[in-house]
Parts: structure tokens; sequence; C-alpha cells
């Protein structure tokens, strides 16, 4: 199956907000409400920081939103500080597999 | 509060078989809730699905990878195994077992670097 496009890189100034988008198809982001977002900084495993588009796990703070239109997701992350530096991936369940994941956006902290 | 560990060996030669286990701890592996999963990660890129297992033992396997993997599941240790034969330097990556709903891949474990090399 093929990988959810997301940007290579985005980045932002403290206290700014920014968004990365993960587009799919209609057979992944599209049909379904099960993507999730997962932050992954250097030499750690990923966590999830938003499930079923929208949806935070306890812990994860809120300056961290999902939502989704069409075959497009995205996470915004408000306040931007120096600690939402990392890699951030998305997921979507599929038709055909169980799990679908985007390519990674390298999130930058001016 | 649920933790998953891999362990296995660090550096594996071309052409044999990777072998990895992950030890399921503070939960039931047997839940009918969850799917266990390998994921991995090769140096400097992106995560890649390899496959997953029910405990009751239906598997999916990453189509590019089927061919070579087998997951496999020990529900008397509360343990998971991952086996990938025919390995090359492509394989080179940190592998990750993961529980998997629905929903999402909620815990992970910390990830162990195998490498591939003679």
């Amino acid at each position: 199956q093929s990988a959810l496009t997301q940007p290579a890189s985005v980045s932002g100034s403290p206290g700014q907000s920014i968004t990365i988008s993960c587009t799919g198809t209609s057979s992944d982001v599209g049909g379904y409400n099960y993507v999730s977002w997962f932050q992954q900084h250097p030499g750690k495993a990923p966590r999830v920081v938003i499930y079923d588009v929208s949806y935070r796990p306890s812990g994860v703070s809120n300056r961290f939103s999902g939502s989704k239109s069409d075959n497009t997701a995205s996470l915004t992350i408000s306040g931007l500080q120096a600690e939402d530096e990392a890699d951030y991936y998305c997921t979507s369940y599929t038709s055909s597999s169980p799990v679908v994941f985007g390519g990674g956006t390298k999130l930058t902290v001016l | 509060q649920l933790q998953l560990q891999e362990s296995g060996p660090g550096l594996v030669n071309p052409s044999e078989t990777l072998s990895l286990t992950c030890t399921v701890s503070g939960g039931s592996i047997s839940s009918s809730s969850y799917h266990w999963v390998w994921i991995r990660q090769p140096p400097g890129k992106g995560l890649e699905w390899i496959g997953s297992i029910y405990y009751r033992g239906s598997t999916y396997y990453n189509p590019s990878l089927q061919s070579r993997v087998t997951v496999s599941v020990d529900t008397s240790r509360n343990q998971f195994s991952l086996k990938l034969s025919s390995v090359t330097a492509a394989d080179t990556a940190v592998y990750y077992c993961a529980r998997w709903t629905v929903a999402t891949l909620d815990y992970w474990g910390q990830g162990t670097l195998v490498t591939v090399s003679a």
C-alpha cells in the first residue's frame, strides 16, 4: 500500500501555531475515522498524540489538535514550544491492510 | 501500566534469520481487544509496518515482506515474536513492538537496533 503523504519539514517560532497535513485516499484517511498522529523525539519510540482523528490521549497537551477533511488529515500544534521539536507521523486504518504510515514530518522550532 | 520490551541479537549475518521477542508485562496478551505488532525504522528513515498477530494466531504481514516474515505468539509467556529470514543490509533498523487497537498504536516498546553485517 502507498504511504500517506506528509510534508518533509515544517517550522515555526515559539508561541506560533503550525499545521502538518497528511493526505491519503478514500480507502484510508477519507474512508475511516481512524487517523492517528505520533510524535518521535530522536532515539525514542513514537508516542501517540492524537487518535481517532481528533482525540487526545491522557497526558497529551491540549495544544495538540487533529482534524480531517475528505482525504486529508491535519495535526495542529498551537503555542509552539521547544520541546515540540520532533518528527511527526500520521497513520490511518485502511481497507486493504491494518495500518498505513505517513512518510514523516520534521518539525523545527526556530 | 502496560510495558513492552524487545529482546534479541543486535547483530545478524547477511542471509541469516533475524529473531526478536517482545515481552508484554502489566497486561495480558490474550485480550480480545488488541493485536500485537512489529514495526521497524531504518536509520534516518520512516516507520514501516512489518506484521501483526492476534492472540488466537491470525496474522497480517506487509506484502513487501510477506515471503520472509513470520510472527508468532506464546500466550503462556505473554510474548510474541518476529522472524525475518534471508536478511540483507536493507533490513538494518530499529525494530519496535507495539499494541494495536483499531484506533491506534497505543503502547510501544523502546525499540532495539538490529544491524545486518558480517
